[in-house]
């Protein structure tokens, strides 16, 4: 049974550019949770996906944004980035009928030069 | 909004020994989940406990316990028997309850344990 997949592993990009990171959940979940986690800091919700919708949101700008398909994989979108905009993006799957506990992915590192 | 402090940026533990992690929390709910995830170098953030609010008893992982204080908003991580392949960053995480929503964690900045052979 795979776990919470992520690509690409790592991500080099230029300010400005615009960047998609993919998350694959683990079987059987059908929720979706994004996370940022800059270095030496834990990991800050960006928003969350259930029923392709985004569910929740938290503090961060409308340069993020998301979508999730039927399969319930999910993307996250980031526009006009920013030097500080260089962190691990994190994904984190829950099942519907246990979703206390969010199982995680091993991250995208996106370094913005 | 919830806030969780882990005031230790750095502990370290011979192989073997017993050590005790820390995490404080701010919270005016009173029915919550707690967590303690563990990231190794491989950067996967892997569940390591967790404790229901609920619950008045400690929850136990094999060699990981916690001691949960919930009138003083405390929950500590002891890992017993330590092993080297213990060392990782150590991130203590609040969730609100499910029926407020799908309610995502908040997480603290994280313990660094460094375990001596």
């Amino acid at each position: 049974d795979a776990g919470v997949t992520q690509s690409p592993t790592h991500l080099i990009k230029t300010r400005g550019q615009q960047v998609t990171l993919r998350c694959s959940p683990k079987s059987g979940h059908d929720t979706v949770s994004w996370y940022q986690q800059a270095l030496g800091q834990g990991p800050q919700f960006i928003f969350q996906y259930y029923e392709e919708e985004e569910r929740q949101r938290g503090n961060f700008p409308d340069r993020f944004s998301g979508h999730q398909f039927p399969n319930y994989s999910s993307e996250l979108n980031v526009n006009a980035l920013l030097l500080g905009d260089s962190a691990l993006y994190l994904c984190a799957s829950s099942p519907p009928d246990n979703t206390d506990t969010q199982y995680f992915g091993p991250g995208t590192r996106l370094t913005v030069l | 909004a919830q806030t969780v402090t882990q005031s230790q940026p750095e502990m370290s533990v011979q192989e073997a020994e017993t050590v005790t992690l820390s995490c404080t929390y701010d919270t005016s709910e009173s029915d919550y989940y707690l967590f303690w995830y563990k990231q190794p170098p491989s950067r996967q953030m892997i569940l390591v406990i967790r404790q229901e609010a609920y619950k008045q008893q400690n929850a136990t992982e094999n060699r990981f316990s916690v001691n949960f204080q919930k009138a003083a908003k405390s929950f500590s991580l002891k890992i017993s028997d330590s092993q080297l392949g213990d060392a990782a960053m150590y991130f203590c995480a609040y969730r609100s309850p499910f029926f407020t929503g799908n309610t995502p964690l908040v997480f603290g900045k994280g313990t660094r344990l460094s375990v001596i052979a």
